[in-house]
């Protein structure tokens, strides 16, 4: 059972307000990843990081930042949240190739 | 670009059957094929991972296989179970990155 940990689970803010999606992993996991997923859709990966300092975006152009100060930690970061960033959002991490994932944080902009 | 399809969709069965779940892929040079399930308002649980030198891989009921030749992998779920249903997703890695499909929604009526 893979422990990876997302909070909060559900969020409902209003416009222009910043908001921070946590994601913590004990595993020790060099890989952490970040996926947005809209009902019934593919998974796209928006941010990923390789190790402490590491982050890169991914294939879906996103509005979010993240940061990786520690291994555990990959938290996102919204500065002004919008309805159209109205969505699920999955953390994941790996040690080589299976991918382990949170539960998922939905959060909807009004 | 890589894309991954599944087929169906959707996909509605009653309680003790066998059946087949599809997933296709656009560029044969990939790493592994990954088999996740999705329960609703959750996250991903690894199911099976086939590394790109293997033809399949088996848990339980479950037998994964892969034709990296001509892009298609099948999940087989054998007599099948109410609580097997949910989202079934296939996901291929390239280089560095994961590309999922959008998964086919599996129901088991008792």
């Amino acid at each position: 059972e893979a422990d990876i940990y997302q909070t909060p689970r559900y969020l409902v803010i209003g416009t222009g307000k910043k908001i921070t999606l946590e994601c913590s992993q004990t595993m020790g996991h060099d890989k952490m990843y970040w996926y947005q997923q809209d009902p019934g859709m593919e998974l796209h990966l928006i941010h990923y990081s390789y190790g402490v300092n590491s982050t890169e975006k991914g294939d879906l152009s996103s509005e979010s930042t993240v940061s990786r100060i520690r291994t555990e930690h990959f938290p996102l970061t919204l500065e002004s949240a919008r309805p159209s960033h109205t969505s699920q959002y999955l953390c994941a991490s790996s040690l080589a190739y299976t991918q382990y994932f949170g539960p998922g944080t939905r959060l909807t902009v009004l | 670009k890589q894309e991954v399809t599944q087929i169906p969709a959707a996909l509605s069965v009653p309680e003790g059957e066998n059946l087949v779940l599809n997933c296709s892929f656009t560029d044969s040079a990939i790493y592994n094929l990954q088999w996740f399930r999705q329960d609703p308002g959750k996250g991903l649980t690894s199911l099976l991972l086939i590394q790109s030198s293997q033809r399949e891989q088996t848990s339980g009921r479950l037998n994964a296989s892969l034709d990296k030749s001509s892009g298609r992998s099948t999940l087989y779920i054998a007599a099948s179970q109410p609580g097997d249903s949910a989202t079934y997703l296939c996901a291929v890695r390239g280089a560095q990155k994961l590309v999922f499909g959008q998964g086919t929604r599996l129901t088991i009526n008792p």
